[in-house]
């Protein structure tokens, strides 16, 4: 079946240490994008990414960065200067048709201890 | 650039009863508009989407919408609730002929009490 792979779902880091979050999709979708989720706020887009090779930042980019080598993956980084890092991230692919219609992956939950 | 509010941050209804989810929109020019279900530690999952045409979008587990251009509206309703239905529920709204990058509202949570 095609989706979105989110790993890992849970992680757990110390203050000052960067992490990696995985999102590998088989939709063969051009278009992926990364939102952080907290309580009341909804979803914040972080970074994007519409082709291989380009990304643009979101509205909160700073302390993130991301790749996008292959068209199946779209890891997102959390550097150690994202004051506040500790959140549910959210990674989605565009469907075809160009509407902004999203498919999601099921979520990792950073907490930083 | 557009902007989505979702009127209630929380809404409680007990099993059975209708239930009403508030969307409005404020964008210059045409849209597409989308809800969108989230449960507990999951990932979202598409519930109905206007694109063009009729005005009222029937979706997933017996959910409508309709789209009201002068009131810029695409309020969610349902005739009778399960408590199946208790989740957090997210409007979204993209440009026609722009970016397609949707923009969405901070989310409702719904309570369905037995």
């Amino acid at each position: 079946d095609g989706g979105i792979t989110q790993s890992p779902k849970y992680l757990f880091r110390k203050e000052g240490q960067n992490v990696t979050l995985s999102c590998e999709q088989n939709l063969n979708h051009d278009a992926m994008y990364w939102y952080r989720q907290d309580p009341g706020q909804g979803l914040r887009l972080i970074y994007y990414s519409q082709i291989v090779n380009d990304f643009q930042k979101g509205d909160i980019a700073e302390g993130y960065s991301v790749s996008r080598e292959k068209k199946e993956s779209f890891p997102l980084t959390v550097t150690s200067a994202q004051k506040n890092p500790t959140a549910f991230y959210l990674c989605a692919s565009e469907t075809t048709g160009n509407t902004g219609e999203l498919f999601f992956g099921e979520g990792s939950r950073l907490t930083v201890l | 650039a557009q902007s989505v509010t979702q009127l209630d941050s929380q809404v409680p209804v007990f099993e059975e009863a209708p239930v009403e989810l508030r969307c409005n929109y404020s964008s210059s020019v045409s849209v597409y508009l989308f809800w969108y279900v989230q449960y507990p530690n999951q990932g979202l999952q598409l519930l109905l989407k206007y694109l063009s045409g009729s005005t009222l979008v029937k979706g997933i587990n017996g959910f409508e919408a309709e789209f009201n251009k002068s009131q810029t509206s695409f309020h969610l309703r349902k005739p009778s609730v399960h408590i199946s239905d208790t989740a957090e529920y997210f409007c979204a709204v993209s440009e026609k002929g722009g970016s397609y990058i949707p923009t969405f509202g901070r989310g409702t949570s719904l309570i369905v009490h037995p």
